[in-house]
Order: C-alpha cells, then sequence, then structure tokens
C-alpha cells in the first residue's frame, strides 16, 4: 500500500487558520473514520492531536480540528501561532490490521 | 501521564541484527497496543508494524515481513523490535507508539525514540 499524500509544505501568518489535506484512497481514508493526525517538532517524538477523524486527546486545544470528506481528511489550525511551526502527519487505518502514514507537511509560520 | 521509555542508540553493521526495547513508566504494557514507527533522516513516518502484548498476536507491515520481529515480555513490561538483515537505509529513529483503550488505531503515547546507525 502507498502512503497517504499530502502537500510537502504550507505558510500561515500568525492568527491565520490553514488547513492540511490528506489523500488516500477508498480502501483506507475512504472506508473507516480512523484517521489521525499528529504534530512533530524537530528532533521530538510526534504528538497525537486528532483521532477518529475529529476527536481531541485531553490536553490539545482547540484551535486544531479535523475533518474528513470522500477519500480526503483535513486537519485545521486556527488562530496560528508561532509554536505550531512543526511538521505535521496525518495516519489512517489501511486494512487489515495495518496502518499508513502521509508524507508529512512542514507548516512554517510567517 | 504515562511515558513509553526506549532503549539507547546502536551503531550496527550491515547484515546484522538490531534490538530495540520499549517499556512504559508506571504502567501496564498489556493496557497498550504497542506499534513500532521508524523515521529515516530528513523522511517521514513508516508504520513498521504492531503488537497486542496481552495476547501476543502481531501485524507487520508487507515490506518488513520476514525481517521483523515484534515481542513482548509480560514478566519485564517490556516489548522489543527485531529487525535482521540490516543495510544503510534502515538508518533511522525507530519509536515505539502505543494505543490506548479509546484511541482507536491511534498513537497517543509515544516513545523518546531510538537512533540505529546502520554502517560498515
Amino acid at each position: 500500500q502507498s502512503a497517504l499524500t499530502q502537500s510537502a509544505s504550507v505558510s500561515g501568518s500568525p492568527g491565520q487558520a490553514i488547513t492540511i489535506s490528506c489523500t488516500g484512497t477508498s480502501v483506507d481514508v475512504g472506508s473507516y473514520n480512523l484517521v489521525s493526525w499528529y504534530q512533530q517538532h524537530p528532533g521530538k517524538a510526534p504528538k497525537l492531536l486528532i483521532y477518529e477523524v475529529t476527536k481531541r486527546p485531553s490536553g490539545v486545544s482547540d484551535r486544531f480540528s479535523g475533518s474528513k470528506s470522500g477519500n480526503t481528511a483535513s486537519l485545521t489550525i486556527s488562530g496560528l501561532q508561532a509554536e505550531d511551526e512543526a511538521d505535521y502527519y496525518c495516519c489512517a487505518y489501511g486494512g487489515p490490521n495495518t496502518m499508513l502514514f502521509g508524507g508529512g507537511t512542514k507548516l512554517t509560520v510567517l | 501521564q504515562v511515558q513509553l521509555v526506549q532503549s539507547g542508540a546502536e551503531v550496527t553493521k550491515p547484515g546484522s541484527s538490531m534490538k530495540v526495547s520499549c517499556t512504559p513508566s508506571g504502567g501496564s504494557l498489556t493496557r497498550y497496543t504497542i506499534n513500532w514507527v521508524r523515521q529515516a533522516p530528513g523522511q517521514g513516518l513508516e508504520w513498521m508494524g504492531s503488537i497486542i502484548p496481552s495476547i501476543g498476536l502481531t501485524n507487520f507491515a508487507q515490506k518488513f515481513q520476514g525481517r521483523l520481529s515484534i515481542t513482548a515480555d509480560e514478566s519485564t513490561n517490556t516489548a522489543y523490535l527485531d529487525l535482521s538483515s540490516l543495510r544503510s537505509e534502515d538508518t533511522a529513529v525507530f519509536y515505539c507508539a502505543g494505543q490506548s483503550p479509546g484511541t482507536a488505531n491511534a498513537f497517543d503515547v509515544w516513545g523518546q525514540g531510538t537512533l540505529v546507525t546502520v554502517s560498515s
């Protein structure tokens, strides 16, 4: 199975909102509401931001939100802050019993 | 907040094997489905496989079939990743990532990562 497709980079100014997309297929993203999103700062382990497409773990800011339409999932970050500058990865259940990551999107806060 | 604690960095030669351990601090291994994720230098995340420690059920990404082993030892509360027939392109940071009950197919707790360098 191929990795999920993410744009390589996105940028925004403080206070703005940005959206990162993650495109899969009808076998993975399109078939299950099992998409998660991770934030990774340089040299650090990833951190879970969103799971099951729209759910936020306790402690994650409500500036982060997730959605899905068809074979594409999206992560929206509102009210951009400098500390949001990081790499973002989507991940989806690829069935059976396999997981797929996207290639990652580098967010630059201008 | 429980964290996963991994073993230290390794340098190993092509053709050899590597073994990385992962232990939850202050918690039981059997609470989690343990996944292993690798990240080559400057590259993205790649899911390798998983284990349900309480029953020893494993799943692997197809590209690692045959040279990847994931085990769990309840007596030491530790999960292990074994990768054999190493090549230079296996040089990466390896993370264990735990999936807690209630976070379906998502990794809510991570280890700090273990750098494995494959070099002659």
